[in-house]
């Protein structure tokens, strides 16, 4: 099994809708939690950070953590073509411990 | 501040020769990452260093070397290069709890 499952899509969705992104996890160890934004042929950005369970909200970005099922997601209201990229969900336990990445899930996001 | 910067940014290698990917950051973090980047199998780490001095393995350092030439420079070195490391190389700082990574080198191995 592997320590974080992520659906690749591609996900297309009309402009203004509300988007679900969601990421499994094994390892009940993890405990940092957070969502990087990759646009094509760019490097992965850090978009939200989150530790332990609970919600945490910037701007049209609310990210979730459900640590009793391992279970993490991103939603993106009002959606924008400008938010058409990859959405990596990446997990580690702390200090400098590993950082493990999802494979990335493809957003399309049409005007 | 740059953050983190990588060159070249395309690269063209035949089969069994050699290059160095150059890698540079100038937010004095003590941690840097090399990872490849393919399709359907998401970042991988190829080798890490956790402070000067020190350098790791990752998941795949098959056919990679690593050096970290001082705090701000990690280089990664294909010493035989195979059609099998064609991929998008990343480098990446860390802070406690933010990698920030590189624009990526293209790597096409023919």
């Amino acid at each position: 099994q592997k320590e974080v499952e992520q659906d690749p899509g591609p996900l297309s969705v009309p402009e203004g809708a509300i988007v679900s992104l969601n990421c499994t996890y094994s390892n009940s160890a993890f405990q940092y939690f957070m969502w990087y934004r990759q646009y094509s042929r760019k490097g992965p950005e850090l978009l939200m950070y989150t530790y332990s369970s609970g919600n945490k909200e910037d701007g049209r970005f609310t990210a979730q953590v459900d640590k009793s099922s391992k279970y993490i997601s991103l939603f993106i209201r009002d959606s924008q073509p400008s938010d058409s990229a990859t959405y990596l969900c990446a997990i580690h336990s702390g200090g400098y411990q590993k950082v493990t990445f999802g494979i990335g899930t493809k957003l399309q996001v049409i005007p | 501040n740059a953050g983190v910067t990588q060159t070249p940014k395309f690269q063209v290698l035949k089969t069994g020769q050699s290059m160095t990917l150059q890698c540079a950051q100038d937010m004095n973090h003590n941690s840097m990452y090399w990872y490849r980047q393919d399709p359907g199998m998401g970042l991988r780490l190829i080798y890490y260093s956790a402070s000067e001095g020190t350098t790791d393995k990752g998941e795949v350092p098959n056919g990679y070397n690593v050096s970290r030439l001082n705090k701000r420079e990690f280089s990664l070195r294909l010493e035989s290069a195979a059609p099998s490391q064609t991929s998008v190389y990343f480098c990446a700082s860390r802070d406690y709890n933010e990698q920030f990574f590189g624009p990526g080198t293209r790597l096409t191995v023919l």
